[in-house]
């Protein structure tokens, strides 16, 4: 039972290089969210999505775009990366609204 | 504008000790709160959780306790035992626009229990 998975685990980009960072989870949840972590600052919301088809806007959305590909696959697209969004990112998932959120391992991320 | 704060960055506790780790929230739409235990280079993992309609929710070792009035909860650890030491972070959750649960973490707080 593999959970939530994200690939890749680490990744080095040029400033204004492309990627898309990938999730999916085998637990049949309706919700995925996307998290970054920079010291000091916490777990902070980019996007989430609460079922499939449906994407909506978190605490910091600028520079991102989001897919929920299908009800496994929730994917985070950087177009034109820059050195702020050097963070380390957690992809997460929950079953329903009064429900805990399952993490995967997290990709760090460093744009230089 | 942060809605979940947790103005401790770092807590440090004898083994054997209370561990009270704390956090506040600014919107009264929150309804579910969670803390979640983190260690270096692994993802959060869930610890316990507390609906609104109750003050307390006791798991084990671990205990949350919820202050609506105040808009306030509260984890404690008792006893404290070395594993503990983690960051630790609290978040909340809502039904936002009628439908989409948002999920909304505090900044944690670094747990040091020394032996």
């Amino acid at each position: 039972n593999a959970g939530v998975t994200q690939t890749p685990k680490f990744q080095v980009l040029k400033t204004g290089q492309s990627m898309t960072l990938q999730c999916a989870q085998d637990m049949n949840h309706n919700s995925m969210y996307w998290y970054r972590q920079d010291p000091g600052m916490g777990l902070r919301l980019i996007y989430y999505s609460a079922s499939e088809g449906t994407t909506d806007k978190g605490e910091v959305p600028n520079g991102y775009n989001v897919s929920r590909l299908n009800k496994r696959e929730f994917s985070l697209r950087l177009e034109s990366a820059a050195p702020s969004q050097t963070s380390v990112y957690f992809c997460a998932s929950k079953p329903g609204t009064y429900t805990e959120a399952f993490f995967g391992q997290g990709t760090r991320l460093t744009v230089v | 504008d942060q809605q979940v704060k947790q103005n401790s960055p770092s807590l440090s506790v004898q083994e054997g000790r209370i561990s009270i780790l704390n956090c506040d929230y600014t919107n009264s739409m929150f309804d579910y709160f969670l803390w979640y235990k983190k260690y270096p280079a692994e993802g959060p993992t869930f610890l316990i959780s507390i609906s609104s309609i109750k003050d307390k929710n006791e798991d084990g070792r671990f205990t949350v306790f919820l202050n609506k009035s105040a808009k306030h909860l509260s984890l404690h650890i008792v006893p404290s035992q070395p594993g503990d030491s983690a960051v630790y972070f609290c978040a909340a959750s809502a039904l936002w626009g009628g439908a989409t649960n948002k999920l909304i973490f505090g900044t944690g707080t670094l747990l040091a229990v020394q032996p």
